[in-house]
């Protein structure tokens, strides 16, 4: 498969436990937050998103949390299994251009030992 | 089946040949993006267009060209290819994208280009 990240870090977890995957985004102002998920040899797949209005956000197994105060957006993944085994990415929408752009972070890897 | 699709899959080349790599939709998504990845750096935006005849820098637009004359197609072009575009290349659509309108954003399976 394509090798997404030589140098990423990672996140080791037993199946079964829940994981929490951090993220420090870069502008005060992005409107619009996503979570990403990236297998090997696949193009990123979309997880969850939240909009700067919120601060919490559920979907099926993952929760999505943001602090602005700080910067910084998390996704939890309760439960994890085998298959969530992948390279995750948070992107931002910044202001710049009117908010038509996405910038991504450079991904956490998800190791899940059964 | 709603998909993106790009061609080709893996490409080798050689320092300025011209080549254009293509990007097709099926959805009649407005938004249309191409991104490279870099190990290490993430994915990073190349052009981007909002819809037909609109296109726009992304944050790494040097060394390459864009064009929409149709809505389902986006191709990138590299006019003078050099070793520092060898790079794992996504194009992406969405329904739409921006202005408080955001859609999710459906990526193709990526086209490996090294440039020699």
């Amino acid at each position: 498969g394509e090798s997404v990240g030589l140098h990423l870090p990672t996140l080791s977890v037993q199946e079964g436990d829940n994981s929490i995957i951090n993220c420090a985004y870069s502008n005060s102002a992005s409107d619009y937050f996503i979570w990403y998920k990236q297998e090997s040899g696949k193009g990123p797949q979309f997880i969850i998103d939240i909009r700067s209005n919120m601060d919490k956000r559920q979907g099926q197994r993952v929760t999505v949390l943001l602090n602005k105060t700080v910067k910084h957006l998390s996704l939890q993944i309760a439960a994890t299994q085998p298959g969530d085994s992948a390279v995750y990415f948070c992107a931002e929408t910044p202001p710049l251009g009117g908010y038509n752009k996405l910038i991504f972070g450079a991904g956490t890897r998800l190791a899940v030992h059964p | 089946e709603a998909q993106v699709t790009q061609n080709p899959r893996y490409l080798i080349t050689v320092t300025g040949k011209k080549l254009t790599v293509t990007c097709s939709q099926n959805m009649n998504h407005e938004y249309m993006s191409w991104y490279r990845q870099d190990p290490g750096l993430g994915l990073r935006q190349i052009y981007y267009s909002m819809n037909v005849e609109v296109t726009d820098k992304g944050d790494v637009p040097e060394g390459y060209k864009v064009s929409r004359k149709e809505k389902r197609n986006f191709p990138l072009i590299l006019e003078s290819p050099s070793p520092n575009q060898t790079s794992l290349y996504f194009c992406a659509s969405s329904l739409s994208w921006g202005s408080g309108s955001f859609y999710t954003q459906y990526f193709g399976p990526g086209t490996r280009l090294t440039v020699l």
